[in-house]
């Protein structure tokens, strides 16, 4: 079991370009959430997708949009990026049923430049 | 306004000691509670959950309690090693949100050898 992979590792954009960021989940989870982990801070919850649709959403603006395709892998869209951006993103998978613990990437560090 | 807090950015304790990490919130009211560790650059990695109706949890050298009287959480590390030393971050659950969670900043605790 490959556990929660996430493509890139590293990514270095310019202020203003748009980047897409990517999961897997681990083998057998349906859920995905992402958070934005910026230095010296805890995890910042983004959105969760579930059955293909967004199911809940944190107090992010508009330019960070998501996918989940039907193998359950899923997409971080931001557009427009700003320097304030730069941070870890972790993608989490877990199972829809609730009290269960989340499965965290090694995560997409972000720099914007 | 809601706010989660960990007692300090960072604790240094000698080895084979206890370490104990403190976990206050205000203003929530989760259904459950989890401890993470991280490693720098890496993703969290979930270590114990705690549900409302359960005062302590025990796994092997780690230890949590849960007051929610008190609106806090104690995690304890017994016999510690250098290899315990990580940053670990308490998650709150919400209720209606899913596997959602909102993290504190995090302790980054060292154990000298």
């Amino acid at each position: 079991d490959a556990g929660v992979t996430q493509s890139p590792t590293h990514l270095i954009k310019t202020r203003g370009q748009q980047v897409t960021l990517r999961c897997s989940p681990k083998s057998g989870h349906d859920t995905v959430s992402w958070y934005q982990q910026a230095l010296g801070q805890g995890p910042q919850f983004i959105f969760q997708y579930y059955e293909e649709e967004e199911r809940q959403r944190g107090n992010f603006p508009d330019r960070f949009s998501g996918h989940q395709f039907p193998n359950y892998s899923s997409e971080l869209n931001v557009n427009a990026l700003l320097l304030g951006d730069s941070a870890l993103y972790l993608c989490a998978s877990s199972l829809s049923s609730e009290n269960t613990e989340a499965f965290f990437g090694q995560g997409t560090r972000l720099t914007v430049v | 306004s809601q706010k989660i807090e960990q007692n300090s950015e960072a604790l240094n304790i000698q080895e084979g000691k206890t370490a104990t990490l403190t976990c206050n919130y205000t203003n929530y009211s989760p259904a459950y509670l989890q401890w993470y560790r991280q490693d720098p650059g890496r993703g969290p990695v979930f270590l114990l959950l705690i549900r409302e109706n359960e005062k302590e949890k025990r796994k092997e050298r780690l230890k949590v309690t849960f007051d929610t009287t008190l609106k806090q959480s104690l995690f304890h590390i017994t016999a510690s090693q250098p290899a315990d030393s990580a940053t670990y971050l308490c998650a709150l659950a919400l209720r209606n949100y899913g596997q959602n969670f909102v993290f504190g900043p995090g302790t980054r605790l060292s154990v000298l050898p």
